[in-house]
This record gives structure tokens, C-alpha cells and sequence, in this order.
């Protein structure tokens, strides 16, 4: 089945900083891939999404990019604000299902 | 438009009691999920539906069950509750299936099993 990694597990970044955050995933039928923000307590919030005809999303201050060939996507966050500080899943779609990441908490430092 | 709306937000649980958990969407969603999401980590999908009386399991279905007779309801029912069903729980929906459109979840329930 799909599996899909995620790095790194925690991520700590100076207000201002850019944060990177990978993912792996591992079956080539996956087809779109969406990632979501948690704040401690809160419900997952869909931040943005990529599908696999599309190589680079962005909005705003937030980007995503996906290679196909290496099955491997990335979210790129900008000018970080503290508001920014969550945990954030990537998920690979495979079927009607969505499989996650086991979740990377950033921080960012006033 | 209240999306997706899961009751009760906390519930604690006695060893071998029983319970459901309820789910309800307004959207006219045809996809359902339940996720479970143990402290640190990330989602783990127990079951799921693709519409009205259609069920399938996911990654984690033991000691679970669901049902789905309407299109906003999907219920998730422990039969016999065990500590390692301690977790947050989160219903989803999606208008079409994973990999089409995005899944809007609940607030999510939280239960401890003591």
C-alpha cells in the first residue's frame, strides 16, 4: 500500500526565516496531494493542494512542488509569522483515500 | 453551513463500554471518513464510505464499525472499549473520493478509555 514519510518531525525557524517542510510517498498512482495545518487542540485545515499535472502551486506566502519522477513533494512557507507556528501534514491520495505524514511541528521564534 | 459536526467533543469511557460517536455533514458530500489521530502523530484512517450503504475499512478497523444509511450521517460505533482507544477521533468529507477533492473534518472527539 501507500506509505508516505515525512522530515523533519519538528522544524524551529527565526520570524521572517523561510521553512521547508518534504515528503515522500511511495506509489506512482498517487495523484493528488494536499497538505493540512493543526493547531494545538484544532481540526486539520486543508492550507493547500497540488495535483500531478501541476509541478508548482503557490498563494501567497505558501508554495508547494511536487516531482513526479523522484515521488517527492514539498511545502515552502515565506516570510514566517509566528501565527505560522502548527503542526502541518502532507498526504498522498491513493483511490478514494488519503494517506498521511506523520506530521512535521514547526516553531517560529519571535 | 455548518460542514462536518461531531458529538460529543469529550467523552470518557469505562474498560468494555460501549458508544458512538456521531457524525453529520451538510454539504451533500458523497465521501465519509474516520480518522483516528493518537497524541504526537499523525491520521490514521479506521473506515470509510463512498455513499449511502457502502462501507469499506481502512488502515485500523479493529474494535470499530460504521454505518452509513444517509448521506450526512456516518456514525462510528466501539463495541467494547479498550485503553488503546484512547485518541482523538475526526470525521471527514469529501465531495468526490481522495484523490479529487480535499476532505473538510470535524473539531474532532476526544476520548480517554480508562
Amino acid at each position: 500500500g501507500e506509505n508516505v514519510e515525512q522530515h523533519p518531525s519538528t522544524l524551529s525557524v527565526q520570524e521572517g526565516d523561510s521553512a521547508v517542510i518534504k515528503c515522500t510517498y511511495s506509489d506512482s498512482a498517487s495523484n493528488y496531494f494536499p497538505w493540512y495545518k493543526q493547531e494545538l487542540g484544532k481540526r486539520p485545515q486543508l492550507i493547500i493542494d497540488i495535483r500531478s499535472n501541476v509541478g508548482e502551486k503557490k498563494d501567497q506566502r505558501i508554495a508547494v512542488t511536487l516531482n513526479k519522477t523522484a515521488k517527492h513533494f514539498s511545502l515552502h512557507i515565506t516570510e514566517t509569522q509566528p501565527e505560522d507556528s502548527a503542526v502541518y501534514f502532507c498526504a498522498a491520495a491513493l483511490g478514494y483515500k488519503l494517506i498521511f505524514g506523520s506530521g512535521t511541528r514547526l516553531l517560529v521564534r519571535p | 453551513n455548518a460542514g462536518v459536526t461531531q458529538t460529543p467533543k469529550f467523552r470518557i469511557l469505562k474498560i468494555g463500554q460501549s458508544m458512538t460517536l456521531q457524525c453529520t455533514q451538510d454539504m451533500n458530500h458523497n465521501y465519509m471518513y474516520w480518522y483516528r489521530q493518537d497524541p504526537g502523530m499523525g491520521l490514521k484512517l479506521i473506515y470509510y464510505s463512498v455513499g449511502a450503504g457502502i462501507t469499506d475499512k481502512g488502515e485500523v478497523p479493529n474494535g470499530y464499525n460504521v454505518s452509513r444509511s444517509t448521506t450526512e450521517d456516518f456514525p462510528l460505533r466501539l463495541e467494547l472499549a479498550a485503553p488503546s482507544q484512547t485518541s482523538v477521533y475526526f470525521c471527514a468529507s469529501s465531495y468526490t473520493g481522495g484523490d479529487n477533492q480535499p476532505q473538510h473534518f470535524g473539531d474532532g472527539t476526544r476520548l480517554s478509555i480508562l
